[in-house]
């Protein structure tokens, strides 16, 4: 149980154009999901949470504006990379918890790779 | 000074040799702390979760806090090439703003 799964599993794409990718929980209703990135050989850094129907909350020093969150429903959030440029290329990581769970006991999807020429 | 301090490796052991994978930190007021491990372009997957100090056993996998030090480590005995990874250390002060280590990378050699 507690399957986490994202989509794209990777994806290149030009200088400019938006990415999305999506975060399912696939066994489990998820009242909270996280949006991570992870630079090579880094830590993973928490860029959003994001509760089924209201905005997300972005950690300081990540834009709003050009990291799009949706999280429209219990089993659904979108993470859209707009006007991607290639410093924005890495190593991208959803997770969730479900109720009954605490904030620590996350589980990660399998992390979508963005690579931007 | 970084909040989670973890030596990136990478480290590299014989088959059924004991692992031990360290984290300090400096945040005092950490109370929960975790273990991830982490497969080559796959998402990290909770191992071990302690709340405070002492030790806590799973199978071939043990944690240790120290809080008195800042310091937790993870024991892998009886490594098995399978146990090849990026071992995350990561711990929180309640139910949110969890801090990672960046990852010690572990190769165990058959």
């Amino acid at each position: 149980g507690a399957v986490v799964s994202q989509h794209p599993s990777w994806v290149i794409c030009k200088s400019g154009t938006s990415v999305k990718i999506e975060c399912r929980s696939l066994d489990f209703q998820a009242t909270t999901m996280f949006w991570y990135r992870q630079f090579p050989k880094q830590s993973l850094m928490l860029m959003a949470t994001s509760n089924e129907g209201s905005k997300a909350t972005y950690e300081q020093g990540v834009e709003k504006d050009k990291f799009l969150i949706n999280h429209a429903s219990l089993t659904l959030s979108t993470l859209t990379v707009t006007s991607a440029h290639p410093e924005d290329s890495s190593f991208y990581i959803c997770s969730a918890i479900y109720s009954g769970r605490t904030y620590n006991e996350q589980f990660f999807g399998p992390g979508t790779r963005l690579t931007v020429l | 000074q970084k909040e989670v301090e973890q030596d990136p490796g990478p480290l590299s052991v014989p088959e059924g040799a004991i692992v031990s994978l360290n984290c300090t930190y400096s945040n005092s007021a950490f109370q929960y702390f975790m273990w991830y491990r982490q497969y080559s372009r796959k998402g990290p997957e909770l191992l071990m979760y302690t709340y405070s100090s002492g030790n806590k056993e799973d199978g071939r996998f043990t944690a240790q806090v120290d809080k008195s030090s800042k310091y937790i480590s993870l024991f892998i005995r009886d490594s098995q090439p399978s146990d090849s990874a990026t071992y995350l250390c990561a711990m929180s002060v309640g139910n949110n703003d969890m801090r990672f280590g960046a990852g010690t990378r572990l190769t165990v050699k058959p």
